[in-house]
């Protein structure tokens, strides 16, 4: 099976410019993540789709949004960017079908940097 | 507040030695706690999953314990090859459907020398 891929994996931007990154799931999983990951920081979590639905979302402003489409797939934006966006976007899958424990499985990452 | 602590923020350590890593946490309900090694420049990947019941789970050189009712969790990688060297984070759920309900420590990261 493949595993979780994401598109661009580098990505260089200027301050105020719009940014889409796409991640593509393992087949079959339905719950895909996505989240922010930055030395200071570490993972925060960004937003959640199942079904095409957001089900939940972090504590991050309204630049930051997301959507995801029928076959799974799922893209985020960022808005108006600005340096402190420059981080490591990672999305993650899952096959999560009832509550019982289940693997998240993260893709490789897209580096942006917002100069 | 952090609800999730992991120590040290980092070592290093010598190939073929033992190593602890210590996560405490004061996320309740509890649901499970998890470990992941994340590769510079590479997305985390799942090492063990315990649940509230499990004390103990290995992944090959990978051991992790829990102590639900310290609220304590720890990692312990033995007999440490290069290809350890990696950052260890340790998440912790509460009984929820949805991954947003997670919580992240920031990591411990090794770095293991010939």
């Amino acid at each position: 099976k493949a595993g979780v891929t994401q598109t661009p994996r580098y990505l260089i931007k200027t301050r105020g410019q719009q940014v889409t990154l796409s991640c593509s799931p393992i087949s079959g999983h339905r719950s895909v993540s996505w989240y922010q990951q930055t030395p200071g920081q570490g993972l925060q979590f960004l937003f959640e789709y199942f079904s095409e639905t957001q089900r939940n979302k972090g504590n991050f402003p309204g630049r930051f949004s997301g959507r995801q489409f029928s076959n799974s797939r799922s893209e985020m934006n960022v808005s108006t960017l600005e340096l402190g966006d420059s981080a490591l976007y990672l999305c993650a899958s899952s096959g999560r079908k009832d509550r019982r424990p289940d693997t998240q499985y993260f893709g490789p990452g897209t580096r942006l940097t917002v100069l | 507040k952090n609800q999730v602590e992991q120590s040290p923020q980092s070592l290093i350590i010598l190939e073929g030695k033992n190593c602890t890593l210590q996560c405490n946490y004061t996320v309740s309900p509890f649901s499970n706690l998890r470990w992941y090694k994340q590769d510079t420049g590479r997305g985390p990947v799942s090492l063990t999953i315990m649940t509230f019941s499990e004390n103990t789970k290995s992944n090959g050189r990978y051991t992790a314990t829990l102590d639900a009712d310290t609220k304590q969790s720890s990692l312990h990688i033995t007999a440490s090859q290069l290809s350890d060297s990696a950052s260890y984070i340790c998440v912790v759920s509460s009984p929820t459907d949805s991954w947003g309900k997670f919580q992240f420590g920031a990591g411990t990261q090794v770095v293991v020398t010939p």
